[in-house]
């Protein structure tokens, strides 16, 4: 079945760390993005890719990095300098900009504080 | 600029009477309108969507929504609720030729009592 598949579904940072989340989608979709949701809150855009080797920051993008050098996978990094990451992220694909297609998402990646 | 704005952030119903959740949209050309469900850690699901074609769409599960271009409108209903329906929905606009960005209300809560 094609979907997407993200990784892991909990995920624990330390202090000072760097922790990646994984997505990868078997869609054929040229879209991928990444989005953060809090606790009674809607989605907000981190950051967004339209191609392979392209990107582009959403409105939270500080604190986080991605890469887009597969069309499969877009890897989001985590990083020290976001102070509060604790979290649901959620990862979704869509066909880019042919037709008016919506976006299908992954089951979310839960990310907490130790 | 694009906005989306669902009218109630919690809808409660008793089991087996109508659903209706509403949205507003402002958007400078007619845009495709999307309504996606949340449950608990889980993913968005699509329920339906509205690409300019019949104006009453037909989604899964039972629920459809009427766009309504005088009122920018694309409210959500079910004739009959079933406790299986108790989760978040997210009203989700892409306007035409803005590439890949999708607009996201704050989404409405539903709550099924038996």
């Amino acid at each position: 079945d094609g979907g997407i598949t993200q990784s892991p579904k909990y995920l624990f940072r330390k202090e000072g760390q760097n922790v990646t989340l994984s997505c990868e989608q078997n869609l054929n979709h040229d879209a991928m993005y990444w989005y953060r949701q809090d606790p009674g809150q809607g989605l907000r855009l981190i950051y967004y890719s339209q191609i392979v080797n392209d990107f582009q920051k959403g409105d939270i993008a500080e604190g986080y990095s991605v890469s887009r050098e597969k069309k499969e996978s877009f890897p989001l990094t985590v990083t020290s300098a976001q102070k509060n990451p604790t979290a649901f992220y959620l990862c979704a694909s869509s066909m880019g900009q042919r037709g008016n297609q919506p976006q299908h998402f992954g089951d979310g990646t839960r990310l907490s504080i130790l | 600029a694009q906005s989306v704005t669902q009218l109630d952030s919690h809808v409660s119903v008793s089991e087996g009477t109508p659903v209706l959740l509403r949205c507003n949209y402002s958007s400078s050309y007619s845009p495709s309108l999307f309504w996606y469900v949340q449950h608990p850690n889980k993913g968005l699901q699509l329920l339906l969507k509205y690409t300019s074609a019949a104006t009453l769409v037909k989604g899964i599960n039972g629920f459809e929504a009427e766009f309504k271009k005088s009122e920018t409108s694309f409210h959500l209903t079910k004739p009959s609720a079933h406790m299986s329906d108790a989760a978040e929905y997210f009203c989700v606009v892409r306007p035409p030729n803005t590439g890949n960005q999708f607009y996201f209300g704050t989404g409405t809560s539903l709550t099924v009592i038996p």
